[in-house]
């Protein structure tokens, strides 16, 4: 089945501070979205991007379908942004979601 | 309704208890998907609906585990004599009807199973 790594495993930021989360995936998907679990386990709907460039405040994410990677730029970086960041991809629209195993972000005042 | 919604929130249940988790996903939404999440690990995909037929149900780790969804609507996941290594948050997900091809998945708070 496809593949989705995640890096880095796992970031500190000081506050205020930028940071680029990667996900690479092994095969063309239809779908690919990324998620942010926070500290009390409820899992937020970020971004749906199979391709291309999107933006929410803080927040940006860019897919590159064609080199099979997407990137997710947190700036500005606050306290509330911690917890895990999870990209998570299908292959077509009848197949679940796979999930990487997520990036963990700290971020201290 | 507004979200999904996942009952009960917290379940403690003893080894060999039968249980039943409960998923209410977001009106209109015809997939609906189970997935489990143990302790600092990533999301382990359990079975797929869409309506009320599962077309994919690869992920159940074994025949204790058994799904049902009734009206396109409401899912029950049961455990059969749980184990220990059930223990784990239970999340559900809903999606639009192409599968999550536009507006993508949405989560429920999940449910805490702790087995003891």
């Amino acid at each position: 089945g496809i593949q989705v790594e995640q890096s880095p495993p796992d970031l500190i930021l000081q506050e205020g501070a930028n940071s680029t989360l990667r996900c690479n995936f092994s095969d063309s998907v239809n779908n690919l979205q990324w998620f942010h679990q926070n500290p009390w386990g409820q899992l937020i709907n970020l971004f749906y991007i199979p391709s291309g460039t999107k933006q929410n405040g803080r927040l940006s994410a860019t897919t590159v379908a064609t080199e099979r990677y997407s990137l997710l730029y947190i700036s500005s970086s606050q306290t509330t942004d911690s917890g895990v960041y999870f990209c998570a991809v299908d292959i077509s629209g009848n197949t679940p979601l796979v999930f990487g195993k997520g990036t963990r972000l700290s971020v201290i005042a | 309704g507004a979200g999904v919604s996942q009952s009960p929130s917290n379940k403690v249940t003893e080894k060999g208890k039968d249980v039943e988790l409960r998923c209410d996903p977001i009106s209109g939404h015809t997939a609906l998907y189970w997935y489990r999440q143990s302790l600092g690990q990533g999301l382990e995909f359990l079975i797929y609906f869409q309506g009320n037929s599962a077309p994919d149900k690869s992920g159940l780790p074994s025949d204790r585990f058994s799904a049902e969804r009734t009206g396109g609507s409401v899912s029950t996941l049961t455990i059969q004599r749980t184990q220990q290594e059930d223990s784990a948050v239970y999340l559900c997900a809903s999606s639009t009807p192409t599968g999550g091809a536009t507006y993508g998945y949405t989560f429920g708070s999940g449910t805490r199973l702790t087995v003891v």
